[in-house]
């Protein structure tokens, strides 16, 4: 069964704080995602990655950037953290070279920034 | 147009009744659509996939596809009050190729009355 593990079920952190948001996969997935889900709003695409060193911007970039220096593990860092990017942030894998590979969801970290 | 458009409800239904879930999505050449299931203060899970053209069944659970009118639907039969929950669909777009990346609805949240 595959697992995606996010490093924290709860942060808070202050305004102006840099901040590492971890995941990890155990099966070898090649697709990585990193999306927002806020009320109202549903699930947002912030980034993903095909590849290890490989990343493309999804709907809501701004504010974010990601690092994927190894297959099993994507991290999404927020540069600057503002009050605006209080959220629930959700990590996903998937296997790559099917479109019919459905996406596999960590536990979510809920972030609150003060 | 959103992409990927969903009633947000809430839909009420009464225990052991059919709950009857609704989709529509702008890219006619959209290939693989999902529904997934999301619990309050949980992370999406996935119920159904769909890539062809009628019904696919899973239990008490029925995804219909229609492509020509870009429509897709999740019946429940004899819901239960653990079917209570916010129900996501998402497709893949032109374009994701082998990326996998989904977009998805706001979701539609289920109350199932015992």
């Amino acid at each position: 069964d595959v697992k995606v593990t996010q490093s924290s079920r709860y942060l808070v952190k202050r305004t102006g704080e840099k901040v590492f948001l971890e995941c990890v996969q155990d099966m070898d997935h090649e697709n990585m995602f990193w999306y927002r889900q806020d009320p109202g709003l549903g699930l947002r695409l912030i980034y993903f990655s095909y590849d290890v060193k490989m990343k493309e911007k999804g709907d809501i970039p701004e504010g974010y950037s990601v690092s994927r220096e190894k297959k099993e593990r994507f991290s999404l860092i927020l540069e600057s953290a503002s009050t605006n990017q209080t959220s629930m942030y959700l990590c996903a894998s998937s296997l790559a070279g099917r479109a019919d590979s459905p996406l596999h969801f960590g536990n979510g970290t809920r972030l609150t920034v003060t | 147009q959103k992409e990927v458009e969903q009633n947000s409800g809430p839909l009420s239904v009464p225990e052991g009744a059919i709950a009857s879930l609704n989709c529509t999505y702008s890219d006619r050449v959209s290939q693989s659509f999902f529904w997934y299931r999301q619990y309050s203060g949980k992370s999406p899970e996935l119920i159904m996939s769909i890539y062809s053209n009628g019904d696919k069944e899973d239990g008490r659970f029925t995804a219909q596809l229609n492509k020509a009118s870009q429509y897709v639907s999740l019946l429940i039969r004899d819901s239960q009050p653990s079917d209570s929950a916010t129900y996501l669909c998402a497709v893949t777009l032109r374009g994701s190729g082998n990326t996998g990346k989904l977009i998805f609805g706001q979701g539609t949240t289920l109350q199932v009355k015992p």
